[in-house]
């Protein structure tokens, strides 16, 4: 599972809250991906990562920021979440040109 | 931006049977279309891919098929069993600069192989 952790694993949290999700992998993979997932949607891509501080937004990056500090970390940020933010949460990262490697995931929950 | 389309979004079939997913793309530039199978509560895992300069590929059982002219691609599970079924994601990905693999994922496919 190319050595990918996320934390927490569950989160139940209120509506207007911050939240920060953790991607931590051992690969030392150069790219790194955040993705949601939906039913009827599919993946969609939030934010990703093509080195330590450089990070661009995906299709869906309103109400989300993203930090790397370091290699291995790639963390997001729901900076006042909302209830259309619950959902699956998948990182993913690549050491090259062409596969992804997923996470095991994040379910979060806002009310 | 690119577009991938998927279907059927649900499918059953018996065991032993074939199972095809279709799936088309939009953007020409796409150059690469992997395909993951996603166990319920799992994460989606890589089964096969397949690069635009291949136009069939295989492993075992299943397979996949590029048609680059048409932008269709497809996947193609041989003698099905029960531990086939999962959802299926086609995606279809494109080089951005900086090596970045910009993944567009299809919406699915609920595989359920009856014994």
């Amino acid at each position: 599972d190319a050595g990918i952790t996320q934390s927490p694993r569950h989160k139940v949290t209120e509506t207007g809250t911050p939240v920060t999700l953790r991607c931590h992998q051992t690969e030392n993979h150069r790219y790194m991906y955040w993705y949601r997932q939906d039913p009827g949607h599919g993946l969609r891509l939030i934010h990703y990562s093509y080195g330590v501080k450089d990070t661009d937004k995906g299709e869906v990056s309103d109400g989300y920021s993203v930090s790397r500090s370091k290699t291995e970390d790639f963390l997001l940020t729901l900076e006042s979440a909302t209830s259309s933010q619950t959902s699956v949460y998948f990182c993913a990262t690549g050491g090259g040109a062409f596969e992804q490697f997923f996470g095991p995931g994040t379910r979060l929950t806002v009310l | 931006g690119e577009n991938v389309e998927q279907h059927p979004s649900t499918l059953s079939v018996q065991e032993g049977d074939s199972a095809v997913i279709k799936c088309t793309y939009s953007d020409s530039a796409s150059n690469y279309f992997p395909w993951y199978k996603q166990e319920l509560g799992k994460r989606p895992q890589l089964i096969i891919d397949i690069r635009s300069n291949v136009g069939e590929k295989k492993d075992q059982r299943i397979a996949v098929t590029l048609n680059k002219t048409a932008k269709h691609f497809s996947l193609h599970i041989t003698e099905t069993q029960p531990e086939d079924s999962a959802v299926y994601f086609c995606a279809a990905s494109t080089l951005k600069s900086g090596g970045y693999q910009k993944v567009t994922f299809g919406t699915g496919t609920k595989l359920q192989v009856i014994p």
